[in-house]
């Protein structure tokens, strides 16, 4: 079964506006995770990861929080753009096997 | 290669019919996975190589379904009779090696008619 989820199926936010996305993992032996965007038609792509002994990550408009304590995953999406549209995926990783969510989907309106 | 390449980007097959999925990972990746994703779900395990060998086929969904690597490099992905719920998309993954990004490519659309 799956370990990995996402609270919410679907996001809209206004362009401009700051996106949230949250993940709940289950697996406290997971060590890394990351977040993956996909297109439609497209494969997933990589967005940032975070490794269990970090609690917070940057990127380019990108942040990734991990909350150890409550398995609890999220990604920040600053001045959120209508290419920033597509569905979101966390997964976390133990050992070698990734284990991926449902998705969310985000939706930008101009 | 730059990316991971996946071949054929689409396939319609009559069920019954046998179809192979092909993987060129990034050059240098010894890690190296198929995983499966129908319309609108997350993507379902299905194997992973190490190098040559497949040290997890739990993801296979039956005896259908089988997969190889040679040379450490390209996979093939083979589902012999073939049936409508084969019908998804099939991501090939690599990374460097087990505790490294793992990249995936822009996936096979398997539609079995």
């Amino acid at each position: 079964g799956e370990s990995v989820g996402l609270h919410l199926p679907t996001l809209s936010v206004q362009e401009g506006d700051n996106s949230i996305i949250n993940c709940a993992y289950s697996n406290s032996a997971s060590d890394y995770f990351i977040w993956y965007k996909q297109e439609s038609g497209k494969g997933p792509q990589f967005i940032i990861d975070i490794r269990s002994n970090m609690d917070k990550r940057q990127g380019q408009r990108v942040t990734v929080l991990l909350n150890k304590t409550v398995k609890h995953l999220s990604l920040q999406i600053a001045a959120t753009q209508p290419g920033d549209s597509a569905v979101y995926f966390c997964a976390e990783r133990n050992d070698y096997k990734l284990s991926f969510g449902a998705g969310t989907t985000v939706t930008v309106r101009a | 290669g730059a990316g991971v390449s996946q071949s054929p980007s689409n396939k319609v097959t009559e069920k019954g019919k046998d179809v192979e999925l092909r993987c060129d990972p990034i050059s240098g990746h010894t890690a190296l996975y198929w995983y499966r994703q129908s319309l609108g779900q997350g993507l379902e395990f299905l194997i992973y190589f190490q190098g040559n060998s497949a040290p997890d086929k739990s993801g296979l969904p039956s005896d259908r379904f089988s997969a190889e690597r040679t040379g450490g490099s390209v996979s093939t992905l083979t589902i012999q009779r073939t049936q409508q719920e084969d019908s998804a998309v099939y991501l090939c993954a690599s990374s460097l090696n087990n505790r490294n990004t793992i990249y995936f490519g822009e996936g096979s659309w398997l539609t079995v008619v």
